[in-house]
């Protein structure tokens, strides 16, 4: 079946710039997404990426796609305390609505 | 923003126990969705519902676990007879259309389901 890979822990520096890596391995993807998971809350859509796309900025939020290898990356530029928290990479492809698979969650922690 | 709601929080209970898991999902939603998170693994699909009946289960959602959409609000998830590897967080998810493209699921903030 589809399987998402991520790095499990990440650490920066506040105000530097933060990079969480994705791999996936269905090819037939057509929709990613990053989650975002605050302790004791829900998992927050930050944004998503078309399979069409390679890239897709939203205010410090950058999103690269590499199709070919299959490689998905959220950039966080000027990393705050605030986003401390955990991210999922998700996919899901269109044609037969499948559901959504889930990455295991990289913990960001930001050090002041 | 609308917002999926859960409850309870947290529940503990005995094994062999019955549980309801109670989720009231945004209003104008059609589909609706359980997963599960054991504690350092992933998070995975359980179910999906719409128009009153299941739609798609996993392997985990076996005979022990049954959804409802007893009213025009609520979405449950029941587990008959708990056992210890249960013991997970469960998230409600709902979204407007199927496949979810650019809108994504929005889930709540989940249960965290402890199984003595």
């Amino acid at each position: 079946g589809e399987d998402v890979e991520q790095s499990l822990f990440l650490s920066v520096r506040e105000g530097d710039s933060s990079v969480i890596n994705c791999t996936y391995t269905d090819s037939s993807s057509t929709y990613l997404y990053w989650y975002k998971q605050e302790p004791g809350a829900g998992l927050q859509l930050l944004t998503y990426i078309f399979s069409n796309m390679d890239m897709k900025q939203d205010q410090r939020l950058t999103v690269l796609l590499n199709k070919k290898d299959k490689h998905l990356s959220l950039r966080i530029a000027d990393t705050q305390t605030g986003d401390s928290a955990i991210y999922f990479c998700a996919e899901t492809h269109d044609n037969y609505g499948q559901n959504f698979v889930f990455g295991p969650g990289t913990r960001l922690s930001v050090l002041p | 923003e609308p917002e999926v709601t859960q409850t309870p929080s947290h529940q503990v209970t005995q094994m062999g126990q019955e549980v309801i898991l109670r989720c009231v999902p945004i209003s104008n939603h059609l589909y609706f969705y359980w997963y599960r998170q054991i504690l350092g693994q992933k998070v995975e699909f359980l179910v999906s519902f719409y128009n009153n009946e299941i739609s798609e289960k996993s392997e985990i959602f076996d005979d022990q676990f049954s959804v409802e959409r007893p009213d025009g609000s609520n979405f449950t998830l029941k587990i008959r007879s708990t056992k210890l590897e249960d013991s997970a967080m469960y998230f409600c998810a709902s979204s407007e259309r199927r496949p979810a493209g650019t809108r994504g699921y929005t889930f709540g903030s989940g249960t965290r389901l402890t199984v003595v």
